[in-house]
């Protein structure tokens, strides 16, 4: 099963609202990313946040990680129409080279 | 800089018939990586490379073989197409290894969208 799971698997909000994704998993990681993907594109980085951190923020994105749950979160204020697309975590696995990505939530911002 | 490319964008195979997928970087990244994206699965890492001549194995490697001749380059081939590996294909790079590393974000191509009938 996946690493990390996403929730909700699909969110619709008016513009101007805040957004709130979930991600949880299973296993101690390294770190932790989210990535957006637009439809019909590929993935674009948006931040990590590193094991030992709590909060971080980059521009409109709060990302803030929960290790003693296994969980993060992303929240997107004041959202854009443009913000429209599938947010992914994924998580790098202590040991092990590679990103482990969750399913995705689907987020639709309504004019 | 182009970034990381990918070709090509789409194809339809039979099953039973092989094909190549290229996936160029220009960003003189050591470690790669070949992921497919299916409805409801997220992203599944099927091979990786941290180096010119090196590759590995991810979550999904069957039916796949990768190949690293050269550094900007990482090719993913299937050798007898099966229905199962219709999919979405993405490629992608990274300038660090993704242990130990402060920022180690990953750069993707665009996808190559493959229908085997």
């Amino acid at each position: 099963s996946q690493q990390g799971e996403e929730d909700p698997q699909a969110l619709s909000i008016q513009e101007g609202e805040n957004a709130t994704m979930n991600c949880s998993y299973k296993t101690s990681i390294n770190n932790l990313q989210w990535y957006r993907q637009n439809s019909g594109r590929g993935l674009v980085h948006l931040i990590l946040i590193r094991s030992n951190e709590r909060e971080k923020h980059s521009g409109r994105l709060r990302v803030t990680l929960d290790t003693s749950k296994k969980s993060s979160s992303l929240l997107i204020t004041a959202s854009r129409a443009a913000d429209t697309a599938s947010y992914f975590c994924a998580t790098v696995i202590q040991g092990a080279q590679k990103l482990v990505f969750g399913q995705g939530t689907r987020l639709t911002i309504n004019p | 800089n182009a970034g990381v490319t990918q070709t090509p964008k789409f194809r339809v195979l039979k099953t039973g018939q092989s094909m190549t997928l290229l996936c160029a970087q220009d960003m003189n990244h050591e470690y790669m990586y070949w992921y497919r994206q299916d409805p409801g699965m997220g992203l599944r890492l099927i091979h990786y490379s941290v180096g010119e001549g090196t590759t590995a194995k991810g979550e999904v490697p069957d039916g796949y073989n990768v190949s690293r001749l050269k550094k900007q380059n990482f090719l993913l081939g299937l050798e007898s197409a099966a229905p199962s590996q219709t999919s979405v294909y993405f490629c992608a790079s990274s300038y660090l290894p993704l242990q130990g590393n402060l920022y180690n974000e990953q750069f993707f191509g665009p996808g190559t969208r493959l229908t085997v009938l």
